[in-house]
């Protein structure tokens, strides 16, 4: 148990779906992240938020739309997405090294594998 | 731009070998710098870290010193269980003191353990 909680575990849905990954922290930090996870390929930073605020949006296209409502709670909202966005999404949470003092370390959520047919 | 090189998988080793998995590093400043494992079907999760130089981390028998000099952050393990199996990532936070932590990641080694 990370402290960070995602739903859903898995996700299928068609190009034409909307539907929303759900991601949430129980461990008091300000900073969560969405990283995408493929085969083969190297982790991809998505979206920053930190105090709720994005602060990186790493060219990522407008299918993937991210949400923020509170430091404990980040959202993905998916809408005809492609079969190429099929992967691991993973979402993980920070404190903000600045006001901490610390290392910043990432703390992941176990991921929603998402695939698009 | 800063980046975090690690050897390529996967690695495949014998119940009780020894384990090295390399890692090397490029950063304007002077970044921390970690190991995180990734269990098949699970999220990542932080093995050990250090944060300046000549620092050795450790945790579950695994080792990695911050290497200035060479820009290294090697880890190592003296016997290795088919328990270890498993994705490893070698990562640096750059800077350090930013409004949100920025962790650049390797790419992964994967590492399968004979019993």
């Amino acid at each position: 148990e990370t402290g960070v909680t995602q739903t859903p575990r898995h996700l299928v849905m068609g190009m034409t779906n909307k539907k929303s990954l759900k991601c949430e922290q129980h461990l008091g930090h300000n900073a969560m992240y969405w990283y995408k996870q493929s085969a083969k390929k190297p982790l991809e930073l998505m979206f920053v938020y930190s105090l709720e605020e994005r602060v990186e949006n790493n060219s990522v296209p407008s299918r993937f739309s991210p949400e923020c409502p509170n430091s404990s709670h980040l959202f993905l909202h998916l809408h005809t997405l492609q079969p190429e966005d099929s992967a691991l999404y993973l979402c993980a949470s920070s404190q903000d090294a600045r006001t901490s003092g610390g290392t910043g370390e990432l703390f992941f959520g176990e991921g929603s594998r998402l695939t698009v047919l | 731009g800063d980046s975090v090189t690690q050897m390529e998988g996967p690695v495949t080793l014998s119940e009780e070998a020894f384990l090295t998995i390399n890692c090397t590093y490029t950063a304007t400043g002077y970044p921390s710098l970690f190991w995180y494992v990734q269990y098949p079907g699970e999220g990542l999760q932080l093995l050990l870290k250090a944060t300046k130089a000549d620092d050795k981390g450790s945790n579950k028998g695994f080792e990695a010193t911050y290497r200035k000099e060479t820009t290294s952050f090697h880890l190592e393990k003296g016997s290795v269980q088919v328990s270890d199996s498993a994705v490893y990532f070698c990562a640096l936070s750059d800077p350090p003191y930013s409004s949100a932590s920025k962790i650049i990641f390797g790419s992964g080694t994967r590492l399968s353990i004979r019993p």
